[in-house]
C-alpha cells in the first residue's frame, strides 16, 4: 500500500452528521488525492493537494472539503453527510506530479450514510 | 462527458488464453496512460503505463498498446491466470493544466476461468 493508511476503514453515519476521513502517508510525497468509487462510475476525483495548505477541487467536490496541514496528512470532510455520499473513498499519493502520474492508493474507506 | 471509456463492463477468459482489455479516450491532450488493477476490498494497484510517444510497453505477461490516431489503448495479458481476476481501470493524464490529475474509466471486470 506504499505507506498509505486510511482511517477509519468502515464507517456508518446518519444523514446530516459531519464526517472526517483521514489519509496518512509515510512516503513524503507531495501530491495527495481523494477519490470516490461508485458502481457504474469508476473512480472520480473529489479534491487533491499539491502541497501543504495547497488544495484544489476535482470533478465531484460539492459537499466535500479538505485540509492538509502537514505533508503526511490529508483530511476529507463531509460537512453534513447525505445518502448520496455513501461510497468507497480512496486516498492516493504521487511524487512526480508533472513528470509522471503513477498514483499509489490506500486500501479505502467504506462509508454508509443512513 | 466521459473522456476515458471502457465499454466492456466485464470479460471472461479461459486460463492460459489471452485477455484483451480495451480503452478509448476523447481528449487529445492526454499524454500518459496507466492501467490499474483492483481486487475487492482493496485499493487499486498500478500495473503498467505508456507514454504517448510510444506505441507499446511490455512488462512480463502484460503489454499495453497505444494507437494515438484511433485514441485507443489496450491491455493484453498473456497467459491469463486465475489471479488476474479483478477490475481493471484505464487512466489518462492531461498534459495541459492540472497535469497531476488522472481521469479514470469505469473499469472492466476480468474473470479468468480455471
Amino acid at each position: 500500500d506504499a505507506g498509505i493508511t486510511q482511517s477509519p476503514r468502515h464507517k456508518v453515519t446518519e444523514t446530516g452528521t459531519p464526517v472526517t476521513l483521514r489519509c496518512h502517508q509515510t512516503e513524503n510525497h507531495r501530491y495527495m488525492y481523494w477519490y470516490r468509487q461508485d458502481p457504474g462510475h469508476g473512480l472520480r476525483l473529489i479534491h487533491y493537494s499539491y502541497g501543504v495548505k495547497d488544495t484544489d477541487k476535482g470533478e465531484v467536490s460539492d459537499g466535500y472539503s479538505v485540509s492538509r496541514s502537514k505533508t503526511e496528512d490529508f483530511l476529507l470532510t463531509l460537512e453534513s453527510a447525505t445518502s448520496s455520499q455513501t461510497s468507497v473513498y480512496f486516498c492516493a499519493i504521487s511524487d512526480r506530479g508533472l513528470a509522471k502520474n503513477i498514483q499509489y492508493f490506500g486500501a479505502g474507506t467504506r462509508l454508509s450514510v443512513l | 462527458d466521459q473522456q476515458v471509456k471502457q465499454n466492456s463492463p466485464s470479460l471472461s477468459v479461459q486460463e492460459g488464453r489471452i485477455s484483451i482489455l480495451n480503452c478509448d479516450y476523447t481528449n487529445s491532450m492526454f499524454d500518459y496512460f496507466l492501467w490499474y488493477k483492483k481486487y475487492p476490498a482493496e485499493g487499486p494497484t498500478f500495473l503498467i503505463s505508456i507514454s504517448s510517444i510510444k506505441d507499446k510497453n511490455e512488462d512480463g505477461r502484460f503489454t499495453v498498446f497505444l494507437n494515438k490516431s484511433a485514441k485507443h489503448l489496450s491491455l493484453h495479458i498473456v497467459p491469463s491466470q486465475p489471479g488476474d481476476s479483478a477490475v481493471y481501470f484505464c487512466a489518462a493524464r492531461n498534459s495541459g493544466a492540472g497535469s497531476y490529475q488522472l481521469t479514470f474509466g469505469k473499469g472492466t471486470k476480468l474473470s479468468v476461468i480455471p
